[in-house]
């Protein structure tokens, strides 16, 4: 089955400055790549997401790029905020096989 | 309001005693599923439901049992909870899987003593 990995563990920036997450997939077949914001005592929620026909996507703040070759996508989130501290989850899907695989979360701590 | 609600959002609970954590949606969506959630470990899922009478195994399904009876309920069963079933718990559901956002509920914390 799909088995993803996001590095690092845990980022700890500085307001202002950029985060980026990094995501490793084994699935060559997967073709969507959703990623999601944990806050602290709450539920994941979806901040954006990829399908493979496309490299990249931005939204405010937060863009996502594919590398299908490399078989890795990234999350970067620009001008960061305090409220962007939480944990993010990427995960990989093939469409289709009703399956979702999270990698395992990376903690982003914002410093003010 | 569209969501997806899990109870309760706490339970503790002995060793055997069976116990069932309800998951209901309103967005007559077909796919639900039960992901536990670990330091560490992030997201696994536990079972899934492609649609109504239809379940299927996730990765760590050993322990747990599930229903689908009507398309807004996905019902996660312990029947003989144990110490190592300790997680938070979320139920999801999405209009299809691998293509479309899953709402998830607000978690259930489960501690077995």
């Amino acid at each position: 089955g799909e088995n993803v990995e996001q590095h690092p563990s845990t980022l700890s920036v500085q307001e202002g400055d950029s985060a980026v997450i990094k995501c490793t997939y084994s699935d060559s077949a997967s073709n969507y790549f959703p990623w999601y914001k944990q806050e602290l005592g709450k539920r994941p929620q979806l901040i954006i997401d990829i399908r493979s026909n496309v490299g990249e996507k931005k939204d405010q703040r937060i863009a996502v790029t594919l590398n299908k070759t490399a078989k890795h996508f990234s999350l970067h989130i620009t001008e960061t905020q305090p409220e962007d501290s939480a944990v993010y989850f990427c995960a990989a899907a093939v469409y289709g096989n009703n399956r979702l695989a999270f990698g395992k979360g990376n903690q982003v701590v914002v410093i003010p | 309001e569209a969501q997806v609600t899990q109870n309760p959002r706490y339970l503790i609970t002995v060793t055997g005693k069976k116990l069932t954590v309800t998951c209901s949606q309103n967005m007559n969506h077909e796919y639900m599923s039960w992901y536990r959630q670990d330091p560490g470990l992030g997201l696994r899922q536990i079972y899934y439901s492609m649609n109504v009478e239809v379940t299927d195994k996730g990765d760590v399904p050993e322990g747990y049992k599930v229903s689908r009876k009507e398309k807004r309920n996905f019902p996660l069963i312990l029947e003989s909870p144990s110490p190592n079933q300790t997680s938070l718990y979320f139920c999801a559901s999405s209009l299809s899987q691998g293509i479309t956002e899953a709402f998830f509920g607000q978690g259930t914390r489960l501690t077995v003593v």
